[in-house]
Formats: C-alpha cells, sequence, structure tokens
C-alpha cells in the first residue's frame, strides 16, 4: 500500500538553528512534492512544490530536497525562528498526473516543529 | 491565488442529526477538494466534487454518509450525515490553482 511518512516525534531546535524535516514514501513514483505548513485552528498553507527532476528548491528560508531513488524529501528550515513553529506537512499526488491538473493529493501526518527563544 | 470562506468555523451537534458545511470560493474553479482531519491525524481526501457532475468519493466514504453539492463554480457544500461520535473531526474544503492547493479554515465538528 501507499504509505507516506513523516516524523511523528516533535522537533524541538533553538532559534536560529536550522530544522531538518524527512518525508519518506512507498508504492508512490510522484511527479512532484509539496511542503505545508499548519498551524493550530488553521488549514494548511502551501510552502514549496518541487519537482522530480529537481534536486532542489529555495524559497526564503526554507530548502527541500527531493531524491526519487531513496524515495525521501528533506525540507530545512534555516535560521529557526519562534514563528516558525507549527507542524509541516508533506504531499503526493497519487495519480502520478505530472501535468498539474488534477490536484488530488495525499499528505503525511505531519512533524510538529517548536522553536524556543 | 484563491480564497476560501467555510462555514460553520466550529458547531457541536447530536448523534443522528446532520451538518451541512459550506464553501465558497472567490473565483471559478473547476475542481473542489473536502478533507477530512481527525485528531491529531493528517488530512484525508474524502471526495472531489466537480461542478454538473456527481462528485468522486474516496475509498471509504460514500455518497450517503457524505453528499456533496457543487451548483456552481464558486460553490460547494459537504454534508454529514447521521452523526456519530466518530464523526467528530475538522473538514476542509480546498481548491487547485496553478499547482497548489488552497484551504479553508476548516469546520470544527464535535459530535455529542
Amino acid at each position: 500500500s501507499q504509505k507516506i511518512e513523516q516524523n511523528s516525534e516533535a522537533l524541538n531546535i533553538q532559534e536560529g538553528k536550522t530544522a531538518t524535516l524527512t518525508c519518506n514514501y512507498t508504492n508512490y513514483s510522484p511527479a512532484y512534492l509539496q511542503w505545508y505548513r499548519q498551524d493550530p485552528g488553521r488549514g494548511p498553507v502551501f510552502l514549496l512544490l518541487i519537482r522530480e527532476n529537481e534536486k532542489e528548491k529555495r524559497k526564503e528560508r526554507l530548502k527541500v530536497t527531493f531524491d526519487t531513488t531513496l524515495k525521501q524529501s528533506l525540507f530545512h528550515i534555516t535560521a529557526s525562528q519562534p514563528a516558525d513553529s507549527a507542524t509541516y506537512l508533506c504531499a503526493l499526488d497519487p495519480t502520478q498526473d505530472a501535468t498539474d491538473s488534477w490536484g488530488k493529493l495525499q499528505f503525511g501526518a505531519g512533524t510538529q516543529v517548536v522553536v524556543t527563544p | 491565488s484563491a480564497v476560501i470562506s467555510q462555514k460553520p468555523s466550529r458547531d457541536i451537534c447530536q448523534r443522528g442529526t446532520s451538518l451541512t458545511i459550506q464553501c465558497q470560493v472567490d473565483s471559478q474553479v473547476t475542481m473542489m477538494f473536502w478533507y477530512r482531519q481527525q485528531p491529531g491525524q493528517s488530512l484525508t481526501l474524502i471526495a472531489t466534487a466537480n461542478q454538473g457532475s456527481e462528485a468522486t468519493y474516496e475509498s471509504g466514504f460514500v455518497i450517503d454518509k457524505f453528499p456533496i453539492s457543487r451548483p456552481n463554480l464558486t460553490f460547494s457544500t459537504l454534508t454529514v450525515s447521521n452523526l456519530s461520535p466518530e464523526d467528530s473531526s475538522i473538514y476542509l474544503c480546498s481548491v487547485r490553482t496553478t499547482g497548489e492547493l488552497f484551504f479553508g479554515e476548516g469546520s470544527r465538528l464535535t459530535v455529542l
């Protein structure tokens, strides 16, 4: 069966350090992978999309890598701040559609990040 | 981008009743998606709602329990029928534009 696995334990990190989150998947061949942020009581908010032919993607202090051989994506928050505290979700399209026209995403359970001053 | 409004934001319902959740989008979209997020868990796709056709349900979700309407390109409703405590969850509607999903704020349902 298809699985998306993220660390279930909260990641506690000191302000200024780099937080690294892992997303592993099995029985998928995704054309792309997405990362979302979710704050308590709110809907998820899109952060980054990385395609299968991209090794790395950056957006401000965020960096995502995608290794289709290892079936793994790493999500990095550099120079972390208390405002980065949230749950981070990775998501895959199980239909292997590379056209971005479908939109049916499946989500991992998320990893909570807590950044302390 | 898309701005999504959901109503109600929260509700407490009695067992056996139904709750209808409304989702309004500020632009026309072809597909709308309904997700459920049970306490402490991730999002599970319930169904995809296309305008002018019946919704497509994921495994484990049926139309009798989760009827969906999609009368136009900016609006959809999800009804959770014959409520039981196991239906206590957050229900989220979402739409997709250029690549990512945009979500509403969610509707938190508590069933007593």
